[in-house]
């Protein structure tokens, strides 16, 4: 039972482009969502979050777009850089607790 | 610095062995997690702990130990109960911000 999903494993974008990466989740009780980057062989790092109060969150050339309606969080980078590739994931906090959900990732590679 | 330290960075054990891995943090969190990684299943959670001398069981605890006696540590034990212990383990500590976790580096275990 995947309560976040990211259904595309990998997205390939031409430096300069957007890069959209996109977050599905089956849970209401969610109360921020969140956006990970994630090199080989390291932890994780923070890159962006959102509230689930709020519809958009910007941050230099990150975006995170909220649509509670249809539970779907996605996150835009523009312009990517190939510095940008890596994997990204997205996580969901479980309201009340400290408990994050993560999805299963999305690798993107950044093409000159 | 403040951090995650994650030791060691490489594991191999032998079947039907324990294993502790460790994970410090000078962050001064209260809570902390152990998440394990493995390609296509994102990050899943194994123990958390929110207090010293307190911890609870995450989605996947069965063949796992922990212990929380100092607020800085949060050793997971792998034991020969586990039946598919290779994977990439990975240490997080919380703030009460809507950053969420900071990870650890990881540490890759791999049972010949």
């Amino acid at each position: 039972d995947q309560q976040v999903k990211q259904n595309s494993p990998s997205l390939s974008v031409q430096e300069g482009r957007i890069s959209i990466l996109n977050c599905d989740y089956t849970n209401s009780m969610f109360d921020y969502f969140l956006w990970y980057k994630k090199y080989p062989a390291e932890g994780p790092t923070f890159l962006i979050s959102i509230s689930s109060i709020k519809d958009k969150n910007e941050d230099g050339r990150f975006t995170v777009f909220l649509n509670k309606s249809a539970k779907h969080l996605s996150l835009h980078i523009v312009p990517s850089q190939p510095g940008d590739s890596a994997v990204y994931f997205c996580a969901a906090s479980v309201y009340n607790t400290d408990k994050l959900i993560f999805g299963t990732g999305t690798r993107l590679q950044v093409f000159p | 610095d403040g951090g995650i330290t994650q030791s060691p960075k490489y594991l191999f054990r032998k079947e039907g062995q324990n294993v502790t891995l460790s994970c410090e943090q000078n962050l001064n969190h209260d809570a902390m997690y152990w998440y394990r990684q493995d390609p296509g299943q994102g990050l899943r959670l194994i123990y958390y702990s929110q207090i010293v001398n307190d911890f609870q069981k995450g989605d996947i605890a069965e063949g796992y130990s922990v212990s929380r006696e100092k607020k800085e540590s949060f050793p997971l034990t792998v034991t020969s109960a586990q039946k598919n212990p290779t994977a990439f383990y990975l240490c997080a500590s919380k703030t009460d911000r809507e950053d969420g976790y900071t990870f650890g580096s990881g540490t890759r275990l791999t049972v010949v």
